[in-house]
C-alpha cells in the first residue's frame, strides 16, 4: 500500500484531455510539501515531468500541467498522443517517513 | 551533459550484501552542493526511494530500510554507493541512481529526482 494513492490506470483518445490523481495526507501533500511527477516509457528509467507542483523541466512539453490542493495533486494532459502511453508516478515527501514516498504508478493507455 | 551510470551484481543469494556502485560523469559529484538518491523498482511494481546523501556525506535513509542501509560517497572517483545487507528474494528489483534536486519551495526543502541512470536488475535468488 503506498503512501500516495493513485489510480492504477486510466486511458484516453487521442486528442482528448486525461487527469491522474495523486491523494495524499496531513503528513505530506497536505502539509504543504510539493508533489513531483515522473514518465517512465515502457522498458526505461523514470524522468522527471513536473516539479514543484506546477513546474515544467526544460524539454517537457506544454501538454503536460500540475496542479495541488489541499491534500491531492493531478497531472493533467492534454492533446493526448500515442507516446504518451507510460507509467506515471507522484512523489512527495513525508514527515512521518522523513523522506521521500512514491505514488503506486498510474498506466495511460492511449486508445 | 550530467549522466549516472549504475554497476550491480546481477544475481545474488540470500543472506548476502548487496555492492552497487553509481558513477557519476559531466560533472563533479561533490560540485554544487549536490545531493544524490537511490530508488528500487520489484519487477512490475511501483517505485521507492532508498536513500540519499548530500555532497557533504550526511545521509537519510527509508525507515523501512534503515537497518540495512548504507550509502557512501567517493568524490576521487565521482562515485556514490549502496550496500544492503540481509537480501532477501523481497530485495530483487531494478536499482536506479539519481541526482536530487534539493531546493526551497512552498517553505521547506523538496527533493526531486531530476537525472536518472538506466537502471540494474538485482535478482536475489538461491
Amino acid at each position: 500500500q503506498s503512501v500516495l494513492m493513485q489510480p492504477p490506470s486510466v486511458s484516453g483518445a487521442p486528442g482528448q484531455r486525461v487527469t491522474i490523481s495523486c491523494t495524499g495526507s496531513n503528513s505530506n501533500i497536505g502539509a504543504g510539501y510539493d508533489v513531483h511527477w515522473y514518465q517512465q516509457l515502457p522498458g526505461r528509467a523514470p524522468q522527471l515531468l513536473i516539479y514543484g507542483n506546477i513546474n515544467r523541466p526544460s524539454g517537457v512539453p506544454d501538454r503536460f500541467s500540475g496542479s495541488k490542493s489541499g491534500t491531492s495533486a493531478s497531472l493533467a494532459i492534454t492533446g493526448l498522443q500515442a507516446e504518451d502511453e507510460a507509467d506515471y508516478y507522484c512523489q512527495s515527501y513525508d514527515s512521518s517517513v522523513s523522506g521521500s514516498v512514491f505514488g503506486g504508478g498510474t498506466k495511460l493507455t492511449v486508445l | 551533459q550530467m549522466q549516472l551510470q549504475e554497476s550491480g551484481p546481477g544475481l545474488m543469494k540470500p543472506s548476502e550484501t548487496l555492492s552497487l556502485t553509481c558513477t557519476v560523469s559531466g560533472d563533479s559529484i561533490s560540485g554544487r552542493h549536490y545531493y544524490w538518491g537511490l530508488i528500487r523498482q520489484p519487477p512490475g511494481k511501483g517505485l521507492e526511494w532508498i536513500g540519499s546523501i548530500y555532497y557533504s556525506g550526511s545521509t537519510y535513509y527509508n525507515p523501512s530500510l534503515n537497518s540495512r542501509v548504507t550509502i557512501s560517497l567517493a568524490t576521487f572517483k565521482n562515485q556514490f554507493s549502496l550496500k544492503l545487507t540481509s537480501l532477501t528474494a523481497a530485495d530483487t528489483a531494478v536499482y536506479y541512481c539519481a541526482r536530487v534536486f534539493h531546493y526551497y519551495g512552498s517553505g521547506t526543502y523538496c527533493d526531486a529526482f531530476d537525472i536518472w541512470g538506466q537502471g540494474t536488475m538485482v535478482t536475489v535468488s538461491s
